[in-house]
């Protein structure tokens, strides 16, 4: 099983450009997760999904998107990239609410 | 408003010594705590957890402590090698919030 893996691993781009970020999980969980940690602060959960076909917010949503087609799959998108959102961006995986969490390698991406 | 607190951002300690680290929480609801190790250019990975039913659980070289009365978790790691070398992060699911994590606290052990 290759768990949780993340595309692309580095990125830089322009002020008003987008992106989507790749996520995919092969443990066939239900729940996933989106999270950015901004350096010396913890995670911030940005979106997650419950289901294929059910996403919600976290606490900071703005200025990102998502959708869940597939089980597997989780792409974030960043819509009009802003130097505020340079930052480390880890998605996960769970089998229910309560429990650990298993996160990819993550997405170092920067706004310049 | 954090809701899981890591006040000490740093710990340095000896190989072979005891490391504590500490997490606080404001929210008494909160009935179920997990640390998390994170390397650099490297997600985090799950460590530990404990349930407000315990006030402690222990594996292997790591134990985690629960004082609900004081809102406060400390997580041993006895002995303590070059490899426990990572930020740990003290995380709590939170209402409608799958989980809330604290800063972090990055951990040096000294060979």
């Amino acid at each position: 099983n290759a768990g949780v893996t993340q595309t692309p691993k580095f990125r830089i781009l322009k002020i008003g450009q987008s992106m989507t970020l790749q996520c995919t999980q092969d443990m066939n969980h239900n729940y996933m997760y989106w999270y950015r940690q901004d350096p010396g602060m913890g995670l911030k959960l940005i979106y997650y999904s419950v289901g294929a076909g059910i996403t919600d917010k976290g606490e900071v949503p703005n200025g990102y998107n998502v959708s869940r087609s597939t089980t597997e799959d989780f792409p974030l998108r960043l819509e009009l990239a802003a130097p505020s959102q340079t930052s480390v961006y880890f998605c996960a995986s769970s089998e229910g609410t309560v429990g650990s969490q298993y996160f990819g390698p993550g997405t170092r991406l920067t706004v310049t | 408003d954090q809701q899981v607190k890591q006040n000490s951002p740093s710990l340095s300690v000896q190989e072979g010594r005891i490391s504590i680290l500490n997490c606080d929480y404001t929210n008494s609801m909160f009935d179920y705590f997990l640390w998390y190790k994170k390397y650099p250019a490297e997600g985090p990975t799950f460590l530990i957890s404990i349930s407000s039913i315990k006030d402690k659980n222990e594996d292997g070289r790591f134990t985690v402590f629960l004082n609900k009365s004081a809102k406060h978790l400390s997580l041993h790691i006895v002995p303590s090698q070059p490899g426990d070398s990572a930020v740990y992060f003290c995380a709590a699911p939170s209402g409608n919030t799958p989980l809330v994590f604290g800063k972090g606290t990055r951990l040096s052990v000294i060979a």
